[in-house]
């Protein structure tokens, strides 16, 4: 069954470092979306991209963070310059239609900002 | 604005007992969407169901059954005869009309401890 794709599982930085974490959607999905966690809260929206495009993107998702398909299979988030409260679990998801909107998300990257 | 309330933080019921999870939810949309998703310890986050707005009909999957109520903007998950690998934490979530947002918005979920 496919899958999304994310790594890595967990990545450790200093404060003040780019990081890129990467995630492979499904192959036939047009819609990627990035959502986060921090530690035992509830999930929350990032930014959703379709056709090399920001579609939307929440106030968390500041001029900090980036994202980018630089290829035809994977989708990226970049943070410029890590501060602690990023540290999280970052999900990646897919979607093939946005209208049935079924979002399939990958494992995770558990960034821990030190 | 959007809301997902999930008002159980967390629940304990021994093996073969059913267990109800709460989810209520505010909107102004009229079409909207309503999802189930389950994080068993792995981590990920794994797709149970999607309701729309216009589908009030109650869903049934094996041991896990939905009932969805538009008069009291509930969207309830059953599970019957509950097993220990449902041990997880269970999000609902809500998302808005596809022609204006497809983001969606979770609740904080509820964690459910199955013990043998």
């Amino acid at each position: 069954e496919p899958e999304v794709t994310q790594t890595p599982s967990h990545q450790v930085t200093q404060m003040g470092q780019e990081v890129i974490l990467r995630c492979v959607p499904i192959s036939n999905h047009l819609y990627f979306y990035w959502y986060r966690q921090i530690l035992g809260q509830k999930v929350e929206f990032l930014v959703s991209f379709y056709n090399n495009e920001i579609s939307e993107k929440s106030e968390i998702f500041d001029d900090q963070f980036s994202v980018e398909r630089p290829d035809g299979s994977n989708f990226t988030l970049k943070i410029r310059s890590t501060k602690l409260e990023d540290s999280a679990m970052y999900f990646c998801a897919s979607t093939r239609d946005r209208g049935i909107n079924i979002q399939y998300f990958g494992a995770g990257t558990r960034l821990s900002v030190l | 604005a959007q809301k997902v309330t999930q008002a159980q933080t967390e629940i304990s019921v021994v093996e073969k007992e059913d267990v109800t999870l709460d989810c209520v939810y505010e909107t102004r949309d009229t079409t909207y969407y309503l999802f189930w998703y389950k994080q068993p310890p792995s981590g990920e986050l794994v797709f149970l169901i999607r309701r729309n707005s216009f589908d009030e009909q109650n869903e049934i999957s094996g041991r896990y059954s939905w009932n969805f109520q538009k008069s009291t903007s509930s969207f309830n998950f059953t599970i019957t005869a509950s097993q220990v690998v449902d041990s997880a934490v269970y999000f609902c979530a809500l998302s808005g009309p596809s022609y204006n947002t497809d983001k969606l918005i979770f609740g904080t979920g509820t964690r459910l401890q199955v013990f043998p």
